[in-house]
């Protein structure tokens, strides 16, 4: 079965630091693509990273980073000067061949002034 | 653009009741998504629209029907509602299946009496 975990449910940083999420998967799968979502309280659903695995590089989005190690599936999300605005439901998310897209339970980041 | 729309925002039903949670988008995508949000569970699959004319079950279908009305639009029935469905339902698009990206609608939270 495929299936997407996030081993930390809560996190917290300062402003201002970096913070780094966990994600870990499995799949029997050598072509996927990765995802990471952001949920604020107002509950849309905003699209932070997105990872293809056949990419070595690391995707980058301004202070949004990911260090993805495909061979130990880890796809784990770096916030750097972390922003009030940060704080939220953070989900990994993984698409399979099947067109279909696995989410993790979510990480609730809370950004401490 | 309005992107993804979602109605109606909440909504309160009796066991058995059955209601339809409408979903359009203005993005000319292909694919639809029906999710189901539960608390410590992320975002589980309902049922997916690959292209109009075509449904497809996600991981958790039972207790639901759907519809893909057109290319924009696509409902999600609940015909005989359960407490178990009480959750916050989102619909998404995405330009085709396989690894787009997608966009959320802003959710139906919907509570079962």
């Amino acid at each position: 079965a495929q299936t997407v975990t996030q081993s930390q449910p809560e996190m917290s940083v300062q402003e201002a630091e970096t913070v780094t999420l966990s994600c870990t998967y499995d799949t029997s799968e050598s072509d996927y693509y990765l995802f990471w979502y952001k949920q604020p309280p107002s509950r849309q659903m905003i699209l932070v990273i997105r990872q293809e695995a056949y990419k070595q590089q690391n995707a980058t989005e301004n202070r949004f980073s990911v260090n993805f190690q495909k061979a130990a599936k880890s796809f784990s999300l770096k916030i750097s000067d972390s922003q009030l605005g940060d704080a939220a439901m953070y989900f990994c998310a993984f698409e399979t061949s099947y067109d279909k897209v696995i989410f993790g339970p979510g990480t609730s980041l809370s950004v401490i002034p | 653009n309005a992107g993804v729309t979602q109605t109606p925002k909440f909504q309160v039903l009796k066991t058995g009741q059955s209601m339809t949670l409408q979903c359009a988008q203005d993005m000319n995508h292909n694919s639809m998504y029906w999710y189901r949000q539960d608390p410590g569970m992320g975002l589980r699959l309902i049922y997916y629209s690959a292209s109009e004319g075509t449904t497809d079950k996600g991981e958790v279908p039972n207790g639901y029907n759907v519809s893909r009305l057109n290319k924009r639009e696509f409902s999600l029935r609940l015909e005989s509602a359960a407490p178990s469905q009480t959750s916050v339902y989102f619909c998404a698009s995405s330009s085709r299946t396989g690894r787009e990206t997608q966009y959320f609608g802003p959710g139906t939270r919907l509570l079962v009496l």
